[in-house]
């Protein structure tokens, strides 16, 4: 049974760095094929890819974010980091990490989501 | 960039009718990287459709998807009162590696 949860603070400061951690099991990043990615969600509005790390570590991300993000993994936890950097009222959002598989390149299971708010 | 339009944005119909959502790529996509998404108020969304036509598991068989090129559609034939919600169409691009989503169309109770 694959599962996933996001953790980190709800409320972060603007300017400050934002860091959220992906839990999951049922599926391990070091099998090859594995990969995870984030994803987030203003309030009222669409999906929004952030960014991707695979079983091989390589990582992928927003090309309008990618100065500001970066995403790591260990594996040992079963365990995905984000950082966002310089954060903004308008990066307030729901955001969730999601498994893919090489290959398929779906989002086939999501965690349910943290509700970060950026605000002074 | 691939830029991914989805219309209606607000579709309004009665349980039992059919629904046709439409996805437009602002240039050519893969078939095979081509995905739809439903998500219900509070909600992750949850993979209804990969490879433009193919259900993921547990995916009743109401819903289909079709298209190729830049233009995809998602049908529910005889919708249920749990399908209304929000759907999403998602495209994967490998140059460089990326996705992009739709800006997603409301399916309302009419």
């Amino acid at each position: 049974q694959v599962t996933l949860r996001e953790s980190g603070p709800a409320l972060v400061k603007p300017t400050q760095t934002l860091t959220l951690t992906c839990t999951f099991s049922g599926f391990s990043l070091s099998t090859s094929g594995m990969c995870v990615s984030w994803v987030r969600q203003p309030p009222g509005k669409a999906l929004e890819w952030l960014a991707l790390i695979d079983w091989d570590d390589d990582k992928y991300y927003s090309t309008s974010l990618k100065t500001r993000l970066t995403i790591s993994k260990d594996t040992s936890k079963n365990q995905v980091v984000l950082t966002m950097t310089n954060m903004d009222p308008v990066d307030t959002a729901t955001y969730y990490c999601a498994r893919v598989i090489y290959g398929d390149y779906v989002l086939d299971y999501w965690g349910q989501g943290t509700l970060v708010t950026v605000s002074s | 960039e691939i830029v991914l339009t989805q219309s209606p944005g607000t579709l309004s119909l009665s349980p039992g009718e059919r629904a046709t959502l439409s996805c437009r790529a602002s240039q050519s996509v893969s078939s095979s990287y081509l995905a739809w998404y439903q998500q219900k108020p509070g909600q992750a969304p949850r993979l209804l459709i990969y490879g433009a036509s193919s259900r993921a598991t547990g995916i009743p068989d109401r819903f289909s998807g079709s298209g190729s090129g830049t233009d995809f559609t998602l049908t529910i034939s005889r919708l249920e009162p749990e399908d209304f919600a929000v759907y999403y169409c998602q495209q994967y691009g490998s140059s460089p590696p990326a996705y992009t989503f739709g800006q997603g169309t409301k399916l309302e109770i009419k």
